[in-house]
């Protein structure tokens, strides 16, 4: 079982519409989670972190946690043809103390 | 007002050439890492330095030897490179602190070509 599992894509949506981006993970004892976005020939942005179950607002992004079902998702409201990227989810794993990546969901936001 | 920075930005070299990737961050952070992003994408870590003391060493070959003159400096030295080492070379870095934070900021690549 991969430690980060992401649907690899590419996601299409509409412009305007609400991209939804999924990732679960293997370890129960993860504490934070992250979203990156790439676009291609570019490094990782960090665009969204959260710790506690629940949602997270910032602008027309949310991310959302559920410890439970061992799953993080990020939603980007009124999609823009600028959001088309990688989204890549990470996670720190409580053993080893380090980020472990997810392979990322291509994103298409089709005008 | 570059947060982390890396150089070169390209390199290309034969096999079993020795080359060095440095990296820089002024964000005040006290763990850097090295992260190495392969043809298909996949994005792993390397290493780990917090305060110049290696915390994170994955299973990475020998040629590959960080390291950390400085808190703000982590350099990648590879020896008698491969083929298979061809990827982009990510510098990140952190500032750990007690709880659950470790926003990583990530430097712009080194694409390394291995000819």
């Amino acid at each position: 079982q991969k430690e980060v599992e992401q649907n690899s894509g590419p996601l299409s949506v509409p412009e305007g519409a609400i991209a939804s981006l999924n990732c679960t993970y293997s370890d129960r004892g993860s504490q934070s989670f992250f979203w990156y976005r790439q676009y291609s020939g570019k490094s990782p942005e960090l665009i969204m972190f959260i710790y506690s179950n629940g949602d997270k607002e910032d602008g027309r992004f949310t991310a959302q946690l559920n410890k439970a079902s061992q799953y993080v998702s990020l939603l980007i409201r009124d999609s823009q043809p600028s959001d088309s990227a990688t989204y890549l989810c990470a996670v720190n794993m409580e053993y080893g103390n380090k980020l472990v990546f997810g392979a990322g969901t291509i994103l298409r936001v089709k005008s | 007002d570059t947060a982390v920075s890396q150089t070169p930005k390209y390199l290309v070299t034969q096999m079993g050439n020795d080359k060095s990737i440095k990296c820089e961050q002024n964000l005040g952070h006290d763990t850097m890492y090295w992260y190495k992003q392969d043809s298909k994408k996949f994005l792993k870590i390397m290493f780990s330095y917090n305060n110049k003391e290696l915390i994170i060493n994955e299973t990475v070959p020998n040629r590959f030897s960080p390291k950390s003159p400085d808190k703000a400096h982590l350099n990648l030295h590879i020896n008698s490179l491969e083929l298979g080492d061809s990827a982009v070379y990510f510098c990140a870095s952190s500032q750990i602190r007690t709880g659950a934070s470790y926003e990583q900021y990530f430097g712009p690549g080194t694409r390394l070509t291995v000819t």
